[in-house]
């Protein structure tokens, strides 16, 4: 069965400095990884993906995650966080196999001026 | 459409009455899934259509929940006899076709108060 972890309710970063999102996952075939973040009264939109390839991956809003196969993270980054930048994020995952997609309890990030 | 479109985007109702939400999704995608986000937490899966294939039904909470798609396009989620803990957002997601890279687009949401 795939499943998601993110193992932070809670992230706090000054405006300026790097952040990081954390996300772990588990799948029983190769994985397709997203991110997705959700502001206030919003639905879900898309950042970026993991198919193959690179192993760092760059979306949108100057955002990227790197793939870790050994440690099946998926990590969300950026290197100089905006406090518009602060929101939900939900890293999600799907197998070769699902037709499903998981996505993990959600991050919340805040990014203080 | 240019998006997926939910509605109402609002509903408030009372305990044991039946509602229906509604998803249109992007013109062409033939995958189509619903979720439930309490308020705060994360996603729940409830179901998903792919083309003319039965549904997945296995995320429904309970037989009071049912939903169908028809012509292959609009789909709408029902929920039987409705109870408090069933207030939530629902949130709606179409993508081209199932396959492991494709990208879920969502709607903004439809959100549930029960009274």
């Amino acid at each position: 069965a795939q499943s998601v972890a993110q193992p932070e309710d809670q992230v706090n970063v000054a405006e300026g400095n790097p952040l990081t999102v954390k996300c772990t996952y588990s799948v029983s075939g190769n994985p397709y990884l997203f991110w997705y973040v959700q502001y206030p009264n919003r639905g879900l939109q898309f950042l970026l993906k993991y198919i193959t390839g690179d192993n760092l991956v760059k979306g949108s809003y100057g955002f990227e995650a790197e793939f870790n196969k050994s440690q099946t993270s998926f990590h969300l980054k950026k290197p100089s966080a905006l406090v518009s930048d602060s929101a939900l994020y939900f890293c999600a995952v799907r197998d070769d196999y699902g037709q499903n997609f998981v996505f993990g309890p959600g991050t919340r990030l805040s990014v203080l001026p | 459409g240019a998006g997926v479109s939910q509605s109402p985007s609002n509903k408030v109702t009372e305990k044991g009455k039946d509602v229906e939400l509604r998803c249109d999704p992007i013109s062409g995608h033939t995958a189509l899934y619903w979720y439930r986000q309490s308020l705060g937490q994360g996603l729940e899966f409830l179901i998903y259509f792919q083309g003319n294939s039965a549904p997945d039904k296995s995320g429904l909470p309970s037989d009071r929940f049912s939903a169908e798609r028809t012509g292959g396009s609009v789909s709408t989620l029902t929920i039987q006899r409705t109870q408090q803990e069933d207030s939530a957002v629902y949130l709606c997601a179409s993508s081209l076709w199932v396959s492991g890279a494709n990208v879920l687009t969502f709607g903004a949401g439809s959100r549930l108060t029960v009274l």
